[in-house]
């Protein structure tokens, strides 16, 4: 069955520093890639998503994400987070066989101190 | 365009009562989803519906839940009867894939805190 694994738990950063999640998922046909953002208290945001094209997709707030085919991965990263930042981070995948159907990795709960 | 909407956005009940929780999808969206969210669970796909038809309900934990989507505009999750391992934070989401916009979007969650 498909799956999507995430990498880390929880990472606690340091205001300008750099940021890379990991996200890995296994599927060998035709996927959409997805990172979700959700802030304390609130609902799950898109924050960016490939489905074709560029591999290196520029999402809001200054996210970007980077698809690697060859190593199934889709790996968010940010050059200088902020505080603002502090957030749990969810990747998703949807496949060509699941019908609009996604696949959500386990979370990633961000800390930026200021 | 009012984005996904839910009702209540906060719950409190006390073991053994019915609960329901209730969700408008964006206007156009085929699919909706139900998801609960918990600490120690993380976020889980309950059921999804594409045309108001559910497609799968393999998530749906026990037979105490259910969910109906009647028509287009209008989705719920029933919990009967609830207990306090219920408690979470339950969101809806809809989608219209198939057109490249594939993403779901949603709701604010209701928080259902059962005693």
């Amino acid at each position: 069955a498909q799956s999507v694994s995430q990498h880390n738990h929880h990472v606690i950063l340091s205001e300008a520093a750099s940021l890379e999640l990991g996200c890995n998922y296994s599927y060998g046909g035709t996927v959409n890639l997805f990172w979700y953002v959700q802030y304390p208290g609130q609902h799950l945001q898109l924050l960016l998503k490939y489905f074709s094209g560029d591999p290196l997709v520029k999402g809001i707030k200054g996210f970007e994400a980077e698809f690697i085919k060859s190593k199934f991965s889709f790996n968010l990263r940010k050059p200088s987070v902020q505080w603002s930042d502090t957030a749990e981070y969810f990747c998703a995948v949807s496949t060509d066989n699941q019908g609009g159907k996604l696949i959500f990795g386990q979370g990633t709960e961000l800390s930026v101190k200021p | 365009d009012a984005g996904v909407i839910q009702s209540p956005r906060h719950e409190v009940t006390e073991m053994g009562q019915e609960v329901t929780l209730r969700c408008k999808p964006i206007s156009g969206h085929d699919y909706l989803f139900w998801y609960r969210q918990t600490m120690m669970r993380g976020l889980e796909l309950l059921i999804y519906f594409n045309n108001n038809v559910p497609i799968d309900d393999s998530g749906m934990p026990e037979d105490r839940f259910s969910a109906k989507m009647p028509n287009a505009s209008f989705s719920t999750l029933k919990i009967q009867p609830s207990e306090p391992r219920d408690s979470a934070v339950y969101f809806c989401a809809s989608s219209l894939p198939g057109t490249g916009v594939d993403e779901q979007y949603f709701g604010p969650g209701t928080r259902l805190t059962v005693t």
